[in-house]
């Protein structure tokens, strides 16, 4: 299984910008980094993933370094809602498989008021 | 906004009893997963279905396992004989393309 590396956990305040960090130093250039989220006693919800360029959407921004072997999950601005583990996957494609996510242990996010 | 849902939210089972897990994808989805979750663990990913038929399953989905999408809309996860162990969070997810998976809520199953 493809490895990435994630603190275990993390605190942020309330309308803060947080960084979360990722390292995927065996990545290959085809596999995607996929981030999920899990909020409490829910399933795993998707976030945004990304290839080689930075992206954004509506809930959150991926950047990606020059190299990829590391990236950031951005949330612009924390809510008490975006309290949650947060995976960091590595979408592996090759041959007829789909890429199916291997999940870690993930970052747990608290968000303080 | 369509979503993933999943019946029954709990189930409760004897060892040794057949269960079968519903989900019901986002209409328009291709792909179809099942994964689960036992207490404090992480999540694991069970078996893919593409085209009505198993594109990849994992060691966890030995023959007690069976997936099936009866219609055009359900997609149900079959255990044939339940183990204490077995007990788990049980999510299946959609995607359109492979790409992003948008996950059910999950069923709760308990063996007793």
């Amino acid at each position: 299984d493809a490895k990435t590396t994630q603190p275990n956990s993390m605190e942020s305040n309330e309308e803060e910008p947080v960084h979360l960090p990722c390292n995927h130093s065996t990545i290959s250039g085809t596999d995607y980094i996929h981030w999920y989220r899990q909020l409490p006693s829910q399933g795993p919800e998707y976030v945004i993933h990304g290839l080689t360029s930075n992206v954004n959407n509506r809930m959150a921004s991926l950047a990606i370094a020059e190299d990829r072997k590391s990236s950031t999950l951005i949330l612009h601005r924390a809510t008490l809602r975006d309290a949650a583990v947060y995976y960091c996957i590595l979408r592996i494609i090759y041959g007829g498989s789909q890429g199916n996510l291997i999940f870690g242990k993930g970052t747990k996010l608290s968000v303080k008021p | 906004e369509p979503e993933v849902t999943q019946t029954p939210s709990h189930q409760v089972t004897q060892m040794g009893q057949e269960v079968i897990l519903r989900c019901v994808p986002i209409s328009n989805h291709l792909y179809f997963y099942w994964y689960r979750q036992i207490l404090g663990q992480k999540v694991e990913f069970l078996v893919s279905f593409y085209n009505n038929e198993i594109s990849e399953k994992s060691e966890i989905f030995d023959d007690q396992f069976s997936v099936e999408r009866p219609d055009g809309s359900n997609f149900t996860l079959k255990i044939r004989s339940t183990k204490l162990e077995d007990s788990a969070m049980y999510f299946c997810a959609s995607s359109e393309e492979g790409n992003e998976q948008y996950f059910g809520p999950g069923t709760r199953l308990t063996v007793t």
